[in-house]
């Protein structure tokens, strides 16, 4: 059973151009997060997708930062006009359900490598 | 919104135990988390406490207190692949995770 997916593991964008980052969560997993990792800091967390659902965006900018779970094929975290700031590591984590208080188990991917020249 | 800290670094020789504390101050708990982080790759699930008292898995235990938001990890035996950052990250509802800044502890032999 494969684990969470994502690509590309490195990414290079100058200023203005936009970043695709590709997540495919485990196989029998339908809830999808994403978190940003600055060096040196811990894991914050940005977005919470269902399947064609966002269920919570609130750790995501408002501006320029836009992510989809589609039925069929990946998600997808966009970022337009990247700045330098944008440049940090990119997690994905997938869950077969959320899970409640009583267990939470969040399983990551390898993380994508955004470097903004 | 949720904070936490846990200390910067840790250094221990090969045997050793190593503790890692966790405080946390958040609106809405469900549970702490650990995860093991190495050279900046996926974390790692560790262990998750949702109750009072100590969780052993192998040579790794957690142990919570709700009534004083605290947490942490131990670390027994250790060994040189257990050189990596280790996150704790609460639970404030079903799905958010929010994680501390990391230790990094460094085994040396």
């Amino acid at each position: 059973n494969a684990g969470v997916m994502q690509n590309p593991r490195h990414l290079v964008r100058r200023r203005g151009q936009e970043a695709r980052l590709r997540c495919s969560p485990m196989k029998g997993h339908s809830h999808v997060y994403w978190y940003r990792q600055l060096p040196e800091e811990g894991l914050k967390f940005m977005v919470y997708l269902q399947k064609e659902n966002i269920i919570d965006e609130s750790g995501m900018p408002k501006e320029r930062f836009s992510a989809e779970f589609p039925k069929e094929g990946p998600s997808i975290l966009r970022i337009q006009q990247v700045v330098r700031g944008d440049s940090a590591a990119y997690f994905c984590a997938s869950s077969p359900s959320p899970s409640g208080p009583s267990y939470n188990e969040q399983f990551f991917g390898p993380g994508t490598r955004l470097t903004v020249l | 919104g949720q904070s936490l800290e846990q200390p910067s670094e840790v250094t221990a020789v090969e045997g050793a135990i190593v503790q890692i504390n966790c405080t946390y101050q958040t609106s809405g708990f469900y549970g702490l988390s650990w995860y093991q982080q190495h050279d900046g790759g996926a974390p790692t699930f560790l262990s998750y406490n949702a109750l009072d008292g100590l969780e052993e898995t192998g040579r790794f235990s957690s142990f919570l207190s709700r009534s004083d938001s605290y947490g942490y990890l131990l670390l027994q035996e250790l060994q040189m692949k257990d050189s990596a950052s280790y996150f704790c990250a609460v639970s404030s509802n079903d799905y958010k995770l929010s994680f501390g800044a990391g230790t990094t502890v460094t085994v040396r032999a």
